[in-house]
């Protein structure tokens, strides 16, 4: 089955420094990958969506990567800021058709002063 | 330029009992996905609705049902409510089923 996992341990940083957070599938590799940041009582907010055939991207201070040898993609926020505190989820397209995503249970970061 | 909006933001429903909950798809999109999203959980796909038809449907039973309507907006009724059913209920859109999708702030129901 399509599986996206994400480390369910929350990642706690120092402010200022970089955060990484990984995201890994399951079987054949997806035409995309997405990252959303959503807050508690909040939807998902789209952040960054990263192609199969794309090995970075980046957009300000984020920075999302594609292996699809490992199987994996990273999220990395630099310079971290405590406005940064949330949980992340990524997001897989359903192979299949249409634009069903397949999200995993996300990562919550917490950036301390 | 409105989002996507979703009513009620919070609903109370005990155990057998139906609900509705409504969606008003961003400005300019005509394409409507629903998810369930329970405490701790990434969102699960429910169904999409385009052209007013359902077009791909996750792996929900059939007392999850929706409609979507001429002005593109949507609604997602749920039957004979479960304690399972309590969740954050999230309504997205999009552009012919492009991405990435719109999400709204969802609806908190929870089931007694």
């Amino acid at each position: 089955s399509q599986k996206i996992e994400q480390n369910s341990e929350a990642l706690n940083i120092q402010e200022g420094k970089t955060a990484t957070l990984t995201c890994n599938y399951t079987n054949y590799s997806p035409a995309y990958l997405q990252w959303y940041r959503q807050d508690p009582g909040r939807g998902p907010v789209f952040l960054l969506l990263i192609r199969e055939n794309e090995k970075e991207k980046r957009k300000e201070r984020l920075k999302v990567t594609f292996d699809t040898t490992l199987k994996q993609s990273l999220f990395h926020i630099t310079a971290s800021q405590p406005a940064d505190s949330a949980t992340y989820l990524c997001a897989r397209r359903f192979s299949g058709g249409y634009n069903k995503l397949i999200f995993g249970a996300g990562t919550r970061l917490a950036v301390h002063p | 330029d409105a989002g996507v909006t979703q009513s009620p933001t919070h609903l109370i429903k005990t155990r057998g009992q139906q609900v509705t909950l409504r969606c008003s798809p961003k400005s300019g999109h005509d394409t409507v996905s629903w998810y369930q999203q329970a405490l701790g959980q990434g969102p699960q796909f429910i169904f999409q609705y385009y052209e007013e038809e359902e077009r791909q449907r996750g792996n929900f039973p059939d007392r999850f049902s929706g409609h979507q309507f001429p002005n593109y907006s949507s609604e997602l009724n749920v039957n004979a409510l479960l304690l399972g059913d309590s969740a954050l209920y999230l309504c997205a859109s999009s552009l012919r089923g492009a991405q990435p999708q719109h999400f709204g702030d969802g609806t908190r129901l929870s089931i007694l």
